[in-house]
């Protein structure tokens, strides 16, 4: 069974500093996505990273994937208010059932 | 405006009620899925499905029904609802599934389900 975990689960952090979200998963995958969910909101996709070494950045967010490591890390560069949110990434197995499975997500609280 | 939109928004009921979730999707994609969200489990996939008429379990499908005789609707069924049932339920589409698919899935904006 896959397992997604996300460290830490919770993380305040003043506005301008540096952080990094992690996303490890248990099995063979290059497929794996980022999501952002603001409180009592829908989830929406912010990254979709399909093969290892992939690197795509948005604005203050950078996602990279290292498949043999079987890790993700989501960081935020000189934190703003507005990236408060809970951040959730998901995999795709290579094998077996297909589907996409959450990690339990980090919610992130940016302090001014 | 294309999308996908989920009724109704929050839903009170009791036990042993029976309750219907609606989703319906406007971008024509082929696959459609069911998620609940709770703390501390993220989100897990309760069904899915390909195509209308072809549905498949996922990983929490006890104590829940779907049908999809339109490609555009996708709607949820509790037949009994228990109080382990009260979630905030959020219906997904995309292009493709699994690795067949680049896109990844696009969220409604949920159904918070209460029952007492």
């Amino acid at each position: 069974e896959l397992k997604v975990e996300q460290n830490p689960l919770f993380l305040s952090m003043q506005e301008g500093k540096n952080y990094t979200i992690y996303c490890n998963y248990s099995t063979t995958s290059d497929r794996l996505y980022w999501y952002r969910q603001d409180p009592g909101k829908s989830l929406e996709s912010l990254f979709v990273l399909l093969s290892n070494g992939a690197v795509k950045q948005e604005g203050r967010l950078m996602a990279s994937l290292d498949t043999k490591a079987r890790l993700s890390t989501l960081h935020i560069t000189a934190a703003v208010h507005d990236l408060s949110a809970t951040y959730f990434c998901a995999v795709i197995p290579n094998f077996g059932n297909e589907k996409l499975t959450f990690g339990t997500g980090t919610r992130l609280t940016i302090i001014p | 405006d294309a999308g996908i939109t989920q009724s109704p928004r929050y839903k009170i009921t009791e036990t042993g009620r029976q309750v219907t979730l609606m989703c319906h999707q406007t971008w024509s994609h082929s696959y459609m899925f069911w998620y609940r969200q709770d703390l501390g489990h993220g989100l897990r996939l309760i069904y899915y499905s390909a195509a209308a008429d072809i549905t498949d379990k996922g990983e929490v499908p006890d104590g829940y029904v779907v049908s999809r005789s339109k490609t555009e609707n996708f709607p949820l069924t509790l037949e009994s609802a228990t109080r382990s049932q009260t979630s905030v339920y959020f219906c997904a589409s995309s292009e493709g599934e699994g690795r067949n698919s680049n896109q990844p899935q696009h969220f409604g904006d949920g159904t918070r389900l209460s029952i007492l």
